[in-house]
């Protein structure tokens, strides 16, 4: 089945630790996007990255980080700079190469600061 | 800022009615546009995108497009309350200065449906 992983479902962090979320993808997209949601609110973009060693910063990048090692992978580390952490994160990938390049979502990571 | 506006509703529609959810866009030269279902709790579901002028039917689901208005709307046909969900509009900018296609989406705020039995 191809799909889009992340991992884990929920995720805890105390105040001044850095975590890390899990995206990966087998259906074989370029492009990977890192989106945080709030309660009540649309998807705002965090990262994105077209091909393997490049990505950009999206919207709310600030207190994030990234790495793109591998096509199939784009893993997302929530710093201790970010000041409001808590929130759903939605990876998501697509194609470059065609017109439209809709984007499909992984399952989410709910993450909770305590 | 490119914005894309919703209704944040809630709009709640009778069982076996019409639901009409609006989206405008502020980017003249946005190219593609798609409408993703949301349950309570879940990731977004892609259940249909637009690129021309005019409608697109995909069974009980009709999106329209009218550029001209930078306007963009999902009709639901026989609504069902398994349709109950928040629908998010999304807008593609279309091809960058190099003429490469990207994934790139603006997403509205969403608009929350609820169809009642």
């Amino acid at each position: 089945d191809g799909g889009i992983t992340q991992s884990p479902k929920y995720l805890f962090r105390k105040e001044g630790q850095n975590v890390t979320l899990s995206c990966e993808q087998n259906l074989n997209h370029d492009a990977m996007y890192w989106y945080r949601q709030d309660p009540g609110q649309g998807l705002r973009l965090i990262y994105y990255s077209q091909i393997v060693n490049d990505f950009q910063k999206g919207d709310i990048a600030e207190g994030y980080s990234v790495s793109r090692e591998k096509k199939e992978s784009f893993p997302l580390t929530v710093t201790s700079a970010q000041k409001n952490p808590t929130a759903f994160y939605l990876c998501a990938s697509s194609r470059t190469s065609g017109s439209y390049n809709e984007q499909f979502f992984g399952p989410g990571t709910r993450l909770t600061v305590l | 800022q490119k914005e894309v506006e919703q209704n944040s509703g809630p709009l709640s529609v009778p069982e076996g009615a019409i639901a009409s959810l609006n989206c405008t866009y502020s980017d003249q030269g946005s190219q593609s546009f798609f409408w993703y279902r949301q349950y309570s709790g879940k990731s977004p579901e892609l259940i249909m995108f637009i690129y021309s002028n005019g409608d697109k039917e995909d069974g009980r689901f009709t999106a329209q497009l009218n550029k001209a208005s930078q306007y963009v709307s999902l009709l639901i046909r026989d609504s069902q309350p398994s349709d109950s969900a928040t629908y998010l509009c999304a807008v593609n900018p279309g091809r960058d200065a190099g003429g490469t296609s990207y994934g790139k989406l603006t997403f509205g705020q969403g608009t929350i449906l609820t169809v009642h039995p």
